[in-house]
């Protein structure tokens, strides 16, 4: 499975932007990179997807590098409801109807008020 | 009833017990899964249906067995659990599995199981 690292956790100040980092060297040319969150006691949600160019979307932003070996989501104000598990996910289609997104560990982010 | 619902939200059930948890998208998706999250484990994909047909089954044991009756409903009916097969059960469901648009994931609360 294409693998992805980001830190164990992080922290933040509640209203500052917050830079959460994912290094994905391995990425082919054709994987999309992916970020769900989960907060405390919820199931994921869908935070943003990007594959080449940089994304905005009223959640986040999602800044990929040049040469696509990693990526950051940058969150511009953190609330303290941001506080979660974030996900940096590669999506692989393996062939046909089946593509496939794998979860590892993410990062915990804690927002201090 | 909005987004994806998922019954009962807690469960205790003794080793030789049989139990089924339920699934349901209000989203007119085609295709649904089975995530597992243990404690502090990554979350783990068990099964996916795409249009009804069971499109993966990642080396679950049969004591799991999914069912997917239609593109809105899955279930996962539990028999002779383990212990160790407490964790969040999760289930979730997409547009379909073809592209990296249509696979946006849309979770449920997921089933807490505690087996005893």
């Amino acid at each position: 499975d294409a693998k992805t690292t980001q830190p164990n956790s992080m922290e933040s100040n509640e209203e500052e932007p917050v830079h959460l980092p994912c290094n994905h060297s391995t990425i082919s040319g054709t994987d999309y990179i992916h970020w769900y969150r989960q907060l405390p006691s919820q199931g994921p949600e869908y935070v943003i997807h990007g594959l080449t160019s940089n994304v905005n979307n009223r959640m986040a932003s999602l800044a990929i590098a040049e040469d696509r070996k990693s990526s950051t989501l940058i969150l511009h104000r953190a609330t303290l409801r941001d506080a979660a598990v974030y996900y940096c996910i590669l999506g692989v289609n393996s062939g046909g109807s089946n593509y496939k997104l794998t979860f590892g560990k993410g990062t915990l982010l804690t927002v201090n008020p | 009833e909005t987004g994806v619902t998922q019954t009962p939200r807690h469960l205790v059930m003794g080793m030789t017990n049989k139990k089924s948890l339920k699934c349901e998208q209000h989203l007119g998706h085609n295709a649904m899964y089975w995530y597992k999250q243990s404690a502090k484990k990554p979350l783990e994909l068990m099964f996916v249906y795409n249009f009804k047909e069971q499109t993966e089954n990642n080396s679950v044991p049969s004591r799991f067995s999914p069912e997917c009756p239609n593109s809105s409903h899955l279930f996962l009916h539990l028999h002779t659990l383990q212990p160790e097969d407490s964790a969040l059960y999760l289930c979730a469901s997409s547009q379909d599995r073809g592209s990296a648009v249509a696979n946006e994931q849309f979770f449920g609360p997921g089933t807490r199981l505690t087996v005893l």
